[in-house]
């Protein structure tokens, strides 16, 4: 199957620092999320960008399909920014399933 | 978007029994399906939901340990059968929407306790 790395597996940020987290997958998908699992384990979407580049207020995300990974920006981190973000990728012909990266756990201290 | 209602939003059970977790869907989809969430681990798919036949499982997970049913295009049920404590992990419903954007949207999970 597909392997889906994202780094780095932790970080510590303080409130009003920038931060970028990096997701490497290892086939060519159709369909590429990032995610933000708060700390009551809702899974809250932030982008979808199979290729290109988005924003949405302090976030913004680029995927570059050709070289395959990802990678979401935060900027000025907020303490509501704290949990986990997953990476998570389709295949193409693979019905809609998604494979997930392990995650990048953030803490942004005050 | 979607709007998904996922039910009981956490439980504990005694091992040894199961547990049926809800899902509804705003909206007619074509695919639904079943993740789980282990502790401190990411999420891994046990099946696909297929409306009017048998779901299609994950490498890893069987039918008599989690059955499913989707009777229809906006519900589903997820059943934790014969419960271990192993079994403690979060479940999430997710669907995908019909059409050019293939996003995926998930339920808000239920915490599941086995003891």
């Amino acid at each position: 199957g597909i392997q889906v790395e994202q780094s780095p597996p932790d970080l510590i940020l303080q409130e009003g620092a920038n931060s970028t987290l990096r997701c490497n997958f290892s086939d060519s998908v159709n369909n590429l999320q990032w995610f933000h699992q708060n700390p009551w384990g809702q899974l809250i979407n932030l982008f979808y960008i199979p290729s290109g580049t988005k924003q949405n207020g302090r976030l913004s995300a680029t995927t570059v399909a050709t070289e395959r990974y990802s990678l979401l920006y935060i900027s000025s981190s907020q303490t509501t920014d704290s949990g986990v973000y997953f990476c998570a990728v389709r295949r193409r012909r693979s019905w809609g399933k998604l494979q997930f990266g392990a995650g990048t756990q953030v803490v942004v201290t005050p | 978007s979607a709007v998904i209602s996922q039910k009981p939003s956490r439980d504990i059970c005694q091992r040894g029994t199961s547990l049926t977790i809800q899902c509804q869907v705003d909206s007619q989809v074509t695919m639904m399906f079943w993740y789980r969430q282990q502790p401190g681990q990411s999420l891994t798919l046990i099946a696909t939901a297929n409306q009017g036949s048998e779901a299609t499982y994950e490498s890893g997970f069987v039918i008599d340990k989690f059955p499913i049913s989707r009777p229809n295009l906006t519900f589903s049920t997820l059943t934790v059968s014969n419960m271990s404590p192993e079994d403690s992990s979060i479940y999430l419903c997710s669907v995908v929407l019909t059409g050019a954007n293939t996003e995926a949207f998930f339920g808000q999970g239920t915490r599941l306790t086995v003891v």
